[in-house]
C-alpha cells in the first residue's frame, strides 16, 4: 500500500539552483495537486492535473513547472530556487470523474531550504 | 475571491468536546472536508459534507450550512491524540481545486 510517494523527504538548495521533487501514486487517481505549506498560511495550491497531459495553475504558480506524462507521476520543478521557496511541498492525488468529490490522498511531504 | 476562515488555536481538556468552526466565500462550492494533520506528517481525510446537515463518524461529527457558508467539526470525547491541526478545505464548482484555510492547532491538555 504505498499510497503517494513524495522523493525527497529532505532537500537544501543554494538560491539559483533547480531542482525536480518526485510524486508517484499507484492508485490509478486522475486528479494531482502540489500545496506548499507554510507556518500560518496553510496549504497552498501550486499546479494541478485533471489527467495525463493536463495540467493548470493553482494559487501560487510562480517560479514552478509542472508536467503529466503519466497517470502515475506529477514531478514539480523548481526552476531557480529562491529563499521565498522555502517550505513543505505536499503532493496529492484524488479520483475524477464520478469519484471527484472523494478526498485526496497526500504524501508525507518533502521539507525544503533555499540557503 | 476565495477566503475560509478558523480559529487559530484551541486549548481543550481530556475527555471534553470541542467545536472548530469554519466559514468560508469561494467562487464555487462542491463540497467541504475536514483534514487532521499532526505535528510533521501528512494531512489525513476525517469528513465531507456537501449537503446541509450533520455527518456523524464515531467521535467526529460535521456539520454545514451552505447558505450562510458555514461548517463545524464536533470532536466528543477527546483524548491527548486528538492534539493536532485540523484543517477545512472546500472543493471549487468543477471538483478540480480544493481551497484550504490556515488550519485550527487543537491542543488537548489533561
Amino acid at each position: 500500500n504505498a499510497g503517494v510517494t513524495q522523493t525527497p523527504k529532505f532537500q537544501v538548495l543554494k538560491t539559483g539552483q533547480s531542482m525536480t521533487l518526485q510524486c508517484a501514486q499507484d492508485m490509478n487517481h486522475e486528479y494531482m495537486s502540489w500545496y506548499r505549506q507554510d507556518p500560518g498560511m496553510g496549504l497552498r495550491l501550486i499546479h494541478y492535473s485533471v489527467g495525463a497531459g493536463i495540467t493548470d495553475q493553482g494559487e501560487v504558480p510562480n517560479g514552478y513547472n509542472v508536467s503529466r506524462s503519466t497517470t502515475e507521476d506529477f514531478p514539480l520543478r523548481l526552476l531557480s530556487a529562491a529563499p521565498s521557496q522555502t517550505s513543505v511541498y505536499f503532493c496529492a492525488s484524488s479520483m475524477g470523474g464520478q469519484g471527484r468529490n472523494q478526498p485526496q490522498h497526500f504524501g508525507d511531504g518533502t521539507r525544503l531550504s533555499i540557503l | 475571491g476565495q477566503n475560509i476562515d478558523q480559529p487559530t488555536e484551541m486549548t481543550a481538556t481530556e475527555g471534553a468536546i470541542v467545536q472548530i468552526n469554519c466559514t468560508y466565500q469561494t467562487s464555487g462550492f462542491n463540497g467541504l472536508f475536514w483534514y487532521q494533520q499532526h505535528a510533521g506528517e501528512a494531512p489525513t481525510f476525517l469528513s465531507y459534507n456537501v449537503l446541509d446537515g450533520l455527518e456523524e463518524k464515531g467521535r467526529f461529527s460535521s456539520f454545514l450550512s451552505r447558505s450562510k457558508g458555514y461548517s463545524y467539526l464536533l470532536l466528543k470525547e477527546l483524548q491527548m491524540k486528538d492534539s493536532a491541526s485540523y484543517l477545512c478545505a472546500v472543493k471549487d464548482t468543477g471538483g478540480f481545486k480544493t481551497i484550504f484555510g490556515a488550519g485550527t492547532r487543537l491542543f488537548v491538555k489533561a
